[in-house]
């Protein structure tokens, strides 16, 4: 089945500094990947969507300055928190969907990044 | 997206089978059920989805009356491992044109020895 790979699947950082996750879609290509926050015993909070080549749409509330999202290939995006603070400590989950049409079409999660901000 | 409502939280017993009733009453007629499964600092696992009727894996079984306003997910003979956090989506459709999958607060299924 789909396998999606996300890295590092724990940071830690000092306030201030920027830190980069990727995630990548190991045996398929992902035209639309999504970024997830989910803070301690919360749910998982959407925080954008990309499609390959465009423009990440950002939900409301996250900004989209400080989230830098990439997704310039088929099988790879990335975030990038900037000027990370402890408040942006949280687990940051993504997820790929491959083409219409195809087994691929459905949603497969990575395993996750702890980032702690100290 | 058509909002969901479950439990909190759920206990059960090894070998115990264990029912998760989730509540979206606002469902459209193009939405699906889907439900995934999600251990402490993993990403989520899809475990099943379905229109209507029933449906059933290797894993688990899904009902969902003919009113689709509800579904159930079934686990037979719970383990510990089975311990996590099942999240209930509508809308999410594999072969549609719905995108974003939005997750409500999810039951927290405690196995106890």
């Amino acid at each position: 089945g789909a396998v999606v790979s996300q890295h590092p699947s724990w940071v830690i950082c000092k306030s201030g500094t920027s830190v980069k996750i990727e995630c990548r879609s190991l045996d398929f290509q992902a035209t639309t990947m999504f970024w997830y926050r989910q803070f301690p015993k919360q749910s998982l909070m959407l925080m954008a969507t990309s499609n390959e080549g465009s423009k990440a749409t950002y939900e409301q509330g996250v900004e989209k300055d400080k989230f830098l999202i990439n997704h310039a290939s088929l099988t790879l995006s990335t975030l990038t928190v900037t000027s990370a603070h402890p408040e942006d400590s949280s687990f940051y989950i993504c997820s790929a969907r491959g083409n219409r049409g195809t087994p691929d079409y459905g949603y497969t999660f990575g395993s996750g990044t702890r980032l702690t901000v100290v | 997206l058509a909002k969901t409502t479950q439990p909190i939280s759920m206990d059960s017993y090894e070998g115990q089978e264990v029912n998760i009733t989730c509540s979206h009453n606002n469902i459209a007629t193009n939405d699906y059920i889907t439900w995934y499964q999600q251990f402490p600092s993993q990403g989520p696992r899809f475990i099943i989805q379905g229109y209507k009727t029933k449906v059933t894996n290797e894993v688990a079984s899904l009902f969902i009356p003919a009113d689709r306003k509800s579904s159930t997910l079934s686990l037979p003979r719970v383990s510990l491992s089975d311990t996590a956090v099942y999240y209930c989506l509508v809308g999410a459709h594999y072969g549609g044109a719905t995108n974003k999958l939005i997750f409500g607060t999810g039951t927290l299924l405690a196995v106890q020895p």
